[in-house]
């Protein structure tokens, strides 16, 4: 079973900030967030991960909080392309090679005009 | 620097007949893990290889198999297909990192079993 819950939906207005929130209260110390896309009929898209500190890419935030039992996915302005299947997974890995992805149903996030 | 590589996009098969699906990782990635995705459902593990051995294993019948080469690239062997098979097979390449190992998935092969 997949060791995140996530809400079903979201919907968001194109040019505002998507917030996607995340549970996983069963943490290990040494699993990492992992936050992942998939647009419909294509494979996931990597977007960000952390392990216990607040990441910053090119493509959104992860804000984890400090007990790490929750985290959120920040998508600052988001646009119409970022209607999609958003998956939050926890993950042992670093350096050697480390256990499988373990997928939930998501979050469907759509982007509205 | 190429993505990870699928092949094929799409192919049709008849019920049980045997496919082949081929997977080129990242450039320099080492571990290359199969997942099913049914239509309308999440990604489901099959299994990881790391250094041509299988090291992980879902819950899939012996019918699937695999295999990875010295150069990391991988191959999912389904036999005796099922129309339950009929799926998205995704492939993903793992980059290691003292961050936390990046994962990255290709476009996928679209299997329909007729």
């Amino acid at each position: 079973d997949a060791k995140t819950t996530q809400p079903t939906s979201m919907d968001c207005a194109e040019g505002r900030a998507a917030n996607l929130p995340c549970n996983h209260s069963t943490i290990s110390g040494n699993e990492y967030v992992y936050w992942y896309r998939q647009i419909h009929s294509q494979g996931p898209q990597y977007i960000i991960h952390g392990l216990k500190n607040n990441e910053t890419n090119e493509m959104a935030s992860l804000i984890i909080t400090e007990d790490r039992k929750s985290s959120t996915l920040i998508l600052p302005h988001a646009t119409l392309r970022d209607t999609a299947v958003y998956y939050c997974i926890v993950r042992v890995g670093a350096y050697n090679y480390g256990q499988n992805f373990v997928f939930g149903p998501g979050t469907r996030l759509s982007v509205l005009p | 620097d190429a993505g990870v590589t699928q092949s094929p996009t799409h192919l049709i098969k008849t019920r049980g007949q045997q496919v082949t699906l081929r997977c080129s990782p990242k450039s320099g990635h080492d571990t290359v893990s199969w997942y099913q995705q049914a239509l309308g459902q999440e990604p489901q593990f099959i299994f990881q290889y790391y250094e041509e051995e299988e090291r992980q294993r879902g819950n899939f019948p012996d019918r699937f198999s695999g295999h990875q080469f010295p150069n990391y690239s991988s191959e999912l062997n389904v036999n005796a297909l099922l129309l339950g098979d009929s799926a998205l097979y995704l492939c993903a390449s793992e980059e290691r990192g003292a961050s936390g190992n990046t994962i990255y998935f290709g476009e996928g092969s679209w299997l329909t079993v007729v």
